[in-house]
This record gives structure tokens, C-alpha cells and sequence, in this order.
């Protein structure tokens, strides 16, 4: 399996422009968490999907951010009106209830200017 | 509500000496405990997980972590520094295996030769 595939690893936006993250889990996993790195606040916990069902948001910052996952290989992170304090590396991580291990993707790094 | 704190946001030795990263974990419920690593531009990487087996818990890398729950406490360490040892090692506590990570700051590990 090619691990949790992220798409793009970079991008550069201008402030007030939408951005779409993008993350394919791994192949059998039920389970799917989105999180931000930043420097001031680190690792954070976004949101969590269970069989492409939203659980837990409580972590997405505001309205401008929403998280969907039509299908069990695909979810998709978006930030409209984007800001320069969403600028952060965002990770995608899978994981299914027969591990006890969550597996990240490589992220995206977000730069918004 | 869990909460994770790792001493220490740099940590410095030779090559060849101890590691020692701290981490200590806050859980309202017998906790799951993880360390994970991360290289530069890199997602995050499993070194290795307590799930209420051995307390002594060896990962990769040599790297091994004993929970202590009397001192709420899964401190990482490694008999012996190589260079490639060089990343950030995040520790992180979770209500049930694997699920909805809460990480603790992190610990850069940097490693003089």
C-alpha cells in the first residue's frame, strides 16, 4: 500500500482565496483524522471521520474551514475565505480497529500571503 | 480530558550517548501512549505504542519507553545516539488505540557528533 497519499504537498495562496486539501486514505481504514502543525500551537486535532461519517469537529478553528468525505478513499479539507493565520502544514492520518496505530500522511504545507 | 507535556522543546547530546525525551500524560481514562517521529518535511512515523500490555515497550530504532503510571510518565530513550536519530519526537495519549491523538509539544532531538 503507498501510505495516505496527500495532494498538494505545497501550496501558496492569496488571502481571501479558497484552498482544497486533499487526503486518500489508506485502503481498509475506517477512520480518518485531519490535523494542523503549527508552530505556536503544534500538532492539533481538526476533525475526525468514522466510516466517512464526521465524529468529533470540535477542533476545526471556525466556519471558514469544512471537512467532507464522500467515500471511503477520499476527504477534503477546505479553508474559504483563507487567511494568513492558516498558514501551517496539514496532516491526514488513517487508521482501521484492527491496529492500534494511526498512520500519517506526508502533509500539505499551506503558505497564505 | 487528556493532555500530554514533553520536557524540554530541545534536547542536545553526543553521538553515541543516552537519549532520554520526557513525557508525561494527563488521562481520565487508562490511557493508549505513543511516540512519534518526525523528519524534516516529513509526516509523522510510529516509534512505538503502550495499549495495556508490557510496560516496557520497545520500538524501532532502538528506541524503547516504559509507562509508569504511578508517575504518569512514558518517558523515550535510547542507550545510544546516532546522527540519524536527528528529528522531533512527539509523545501523544489517546482515549482508545490509535484514536483521536492529543500530542504534547514535541522535543527536537539534535545530535553533536
Amino acid at each position: 500500500d503507498a501510505g495516505v497519499i496527500q495532494s498538494p504537498r505545497h501550496e501558496v495562496t492569496e488571502m481571501g482565496q479558497e484552498v482544497t486539501l486533499r487526503c486518500k486514505p489508506i485502503s481498509g481504514h475506517n477512520s480518518l483524522f485531519w490535523y494542523r502543525q503549527t508552530m505556536m500551537r503544534g500538532l492539533e486535532l481538526l476533525i475526525y471521520f468514522n466510516n466517512n461519517v464526521p465524529i468529533d469537529d470540535s477542533g476545526m478553528p471556525e466556519d471558514r474551514f469544512s471537512a467532507k468525505m464522500p467515500n471511503a478513499s477520499f476527504s477534503t479539507l477546505k479553508i474559504q475565505p483563507s487567511e494568513p493565520r492558516d498558514s501551517a502544514v496539514y496532516f491526514c492520518a488513517s487508521y482501521n480497529d484492527r491496529n492500534t496505530e494511526a498512520f500519517f500522511g506526508q502533509g500539505t504545507r499551506l503558505t497564505v500571503v | 480530558a487528556q493532555s500530554v507535556t514533553q520536557l524540554g522543546s530541545h534536547v542536545s547530546v553526543s553521538e553515541g550517548a543516552l537519549v532520554l525525551l520526557r513525557c508525561n500524560y494527563s488521562s481520565s481514562v487508562p490511557p493508549y501512549l505513543f511516540w512519534y517521529v518526525q523528519y524534516p518535511n516529513q509526516g509523522l512515523q510510529l516509534l512505538l505504542k503502550y495499549t495495556s500490555a508490557a510496560t516496557l515497550v520497545k520500538g524501532i530504532n532502538g528506541f524503547e519507553a516504559e509507562f509508569k503510571k504511578s508517575e504518569t510518565s512514558f518517558h523515550l530513550t535510547k542507550p545510544s545516539a546516532h546522527m540519524s536519530d536527528a528529528a522531533e519526537y512527539f509523545c501523544a495519549v489517546s482515549p482508545n488505540a490509535g484514536n483521536m491523538l492529543t500530542f504534547g509539544g514535541g522535543t527536537r532531538l539534535m545530535v553533536k557528533p
